[in-house]
């Protein structure tokens, strides 16, 4: 098993420039789940999905946009990114509503000049 | 509106020496609180605790939570070079699907 997998690594962007994160994750977990991780803030929840077709905002929803097509991915848009989008982007998923431990992915760090 | 805070921000020790990190927290209808340990890339689960008094344990580290002064600590005992990392406090709460909110992490640093 491969987890919870994050593409790309590291990315650098212009003002207004827009892209996409993915992520994916092999096993089989319902819930997904976007953070944004910002130095002495800790984890910010942006986005989640409770499943497949299904997306809900968290606390800093705000110049982004997620979908979740299929279980095993979920997506994150900047459709026009800003310099206060800096920041390491961390997905992580859980196996369902009575299980706690929400497994993370390796973080993507995105810079916006 | 829902809290965790993290004390201290940073700590540095010499290997060997014993630590405790705080977590305290003010969250409507607490279901769960959690302790991650980040290194350089993704935070790995240590302990989930759900009941006040009761001891998670897992080699040097420990965990106790009180439900009733809202906080948790994490002990560290006999710290390694290798412990050094940032350590996260999450709370759930039983809002949606089970959403986490974190403190500010304590960066914890042992120097040999």
């Amino acid at each position: 098993n491969a987890g919870v997998t994050q593409t790309p690594k590291f990315r650098v962007l212009k003002t207004g420039q827009s892209m996409t994160l993915l992520c994916a994750q092999d096993m089989n977990h319902e819930y997904m789940y976007w953070y944004r991780q910002d130095p002495g803030m800790g984890l910010r929840l942006i986005h989640y999905s409770v499943g497949e077709g299904t997306t809900a905002k968290g606390e800093v929803p705000d110049g982004y946009n997620v979908s979740r097509l299929k279980k095993q991915n979920f997506l994150l848009g900047l459709e026009s990114a800003a310099p206060s989008q800096t920041s390491v982007y961390f997905c992580a998923s859980k196996k369902a509503r009575t299980t706690d431990e929400q497994f993370f992915g390796p973080g993507t760090r995105l810079t916006v000049l | 509106e829902d809290k965790v805070v993290q004390s201290p921000l940073s700590l540095v020790v010499h290997e060997g020496d014993t630590v405790t990190l705080n977590c305290s927290y003010e969250v409507t209808n607490f279901r769960s609180l959690l302790w991650y340990k980040q290194e350089k890339k993704a935070p790995t689960f240590l302990f989930m605790l759900t009941s006040s008094g009761i001891e998670k344990k897992s080699g040097r580290l420990s965990s106790i939570l009180d439900k009733k002064e809202l906080f948790s600590i994490l002990n560290i005992t006999a710290t390694q070079t290798g412990d050094s990392a940032i350590y996260l406090c999450a709370v759930e709460g039983p809002w949606g699907a089970q959403k986490l909110v974190f403190g500010q992490g304590t960066r914890l640093t042992i120097n040999p």
